[in-house]
């Protein structure tokens, strides 16, 4: 069983477009995270949600919205996609956190957006 | 303004130590230093975490000096497998409290 599992794994798409990227974690963890990893491999946390409350919310466009339907889900929506949204999204979980990933994080294999 | 910098790249040859050092010069005061490898075309994968002097595990030694700016992670013995990219993840008090991954540093394990 995949532990941080998010799907799917390539998505291309066209400008304007709405998307959404999808994000289990079987681990029983409190915090589940989104990361953005451009071109030159530069890691930036997005999001992170603890017990379905945001507790970090970097400065990120409100074009994306991370929604939390049960502790076990971290869905990433991005509306009027852009050229620069083309990245490689990581998903992770934590068990624990204050926003900080005190303890060790799991990462999902990435979602990599495409947009054209 | 808070920066987390590591050296871009390094060489290696297998059998060899591997140190690879990490500045936060605005480390939170609670938080913890953690190492990340990843692989291509894979997620990042915890390496070791520390908050201070030497952390060790079956993997990696974490050296982390008193003032806690900056940290080394240390690989013994390398092997051809451990060509990877590795971040190091700090929180950091800036104008507000902020996770940042550092740059990354690219090693490559030569025969």
């Amino acid at each position: 069983d995949t532990a941080v599992s998010q799907t799917p794994k390539y998505l291309v798409t066209q400008m304007g477009n709405d998307k959404s990227i999808k994000c289990e974690q079987n681990l029983g963890h409190d915090t589940m995270y989104w990361y953005k990893q451009d071109s030159k491999k530069f890691l930036k946390i997005m999001f992170s949600y603890n017990n379905k409350e945001l507790i970090i919310n970097e400065t990120v466009p409100n074009r994306f919205s991370p929604k939390s339907p049960d502790k076990a889900h971290l869905n990433l929506h991005i509306n009027s996609l852009e050229l620069g949204d083309s990245a490689v999204y990581f998903c992770a979980s934590s068990q624990e956190g204050r926003g900080g990933m005190s303890a060790e994080a799991f990462f999902g294999q990435g979602t990599r957006l495409t947009v054209v | 303004l808070a920066k987390t910098t590591q050296p871009i790249s390094m060489d290696s040859y297998e059998g060899q130590e591997v140190n690879i050092t990490c500045s936060h010069n605005n480390i939170a005061t609670n938080d913890y230093i953690t190492w990340y490898q990843q692989f291509p075309s894979q997620g990042p994968r915890f390496i070791i975490q520390g908050y201070k002097t030497k952390v060790t595990n079956e993997v990696a030694s974490l050296f982390i000096p008193a003032d806690r700016k900056s940290s080394t992670l240390s690989l013994p013995r390398v092997s051809l497998s451990d060509t990877a990219v590795y971040y190091c993840l700090v929180g950091v008090e800036d104008s507000s409290y902020k996770l940042i991954f550092g740059s990354g540093t690219r090693l490559l394990v030569r025969p």
